[in-house]
């Protein structure tokens, strides 16, 4: 059974720029949750997308967007990158919605300089 | 006031201690706690699911939740230097979508 994976593993980009992130879920995990993870912070929930749809959205503005594909595999799009989007950025993939265990991929180490 | 508090420490012990680590909440739609483990610079690992109030063990870990007082904790007897971590504690209701985390406690367990 594969595990969930997240690509690239570190980049570095400019305030303004845009970034896309990756995520492939578990085998068999029909839903895929988006985090932040700011320096010894716990992680922040961004959204949620379940079977392709927006199943939910935390505190974070619209430059923050997400897909999510057929086969389950996820994308989050950050535009007109700011500093304080420097964080870890986490995916987890779980069998639904609700209680179901989510389990997290290793993040995307975003450096915004 | 934070939804979930957690004592980010840090917390140090010696090799063989028993670790006891805490979490309050204020939102009673909670009903299912976890507790994952993050090495540094790694993705959260899930160590225990627990639903509704009660025990739970699994090897040297024990989750306790207790929904009167919106406190849960994790247990780690005879702690082991690969037990050095930040320990998260999360929680989600029924009908909700997203995973609440507390900031996380860093512990070092010294040999």
């Amino acid at each position: 059974e594969t595990g969930v994976t997240q690509s690239p593993t570190h980049l570095i980009k400019t305030r303004g720029q845009q970034v896309t992130l990756r995520c492939s879920s578990q085998s068999g995990h029909n839903t895929v949750s988006w985090y932040q993870q700011a320096l010894g912070q716990g992680p922040q929930f961004i959204f949620q997308y379940y079977r392709e749809e927006e199943n939910g959205r935390g505190n974070f503005p619209p430059r923050f967007s997400g897909l999510q594909f057929p086969n389950y595999s996820s994308e989050l799009n950050v535009n007109a990158l700011e500093l304080d989007d420097s964080a870890l950025y986490l995916c987890a993939s779980s069998l639904g919605v609700g209680g179901d265990t989510q389990y997290f991929g290793p993040g995307t180490r975003l450096t915004v300089l | 006031q934070k939804e979930v508090e957690q004592d980010p420490g840090p917390l140090s012990v010696p090799e063989g201690a028993i670790v006891s680590l805490n979490c309050t909440y204020s939102n009673s739609a909670f009903q299912y706690f976890m507790w994952y483990r993050q090495y540094s610079r790694k993705g959260p690992e899930l160590l225990m699911y627990t639903y509704s109030s009660g025990n739970k063990e699994d090897g040297r870990f024990t989750a306790q939740v207790d929904k009167s007082s919106k406190y849960i904790s994790l247990f780690i007897r005879d702690s082991q230097p690969s037990d050095s971590a930040t320990y998260l504690c999360a929680m989600i209701g029924d009908s909700n979508y997203k995973l609440t985390f507390g900031k996380g406690t860093l512990l070092t367990v010294n040999p």
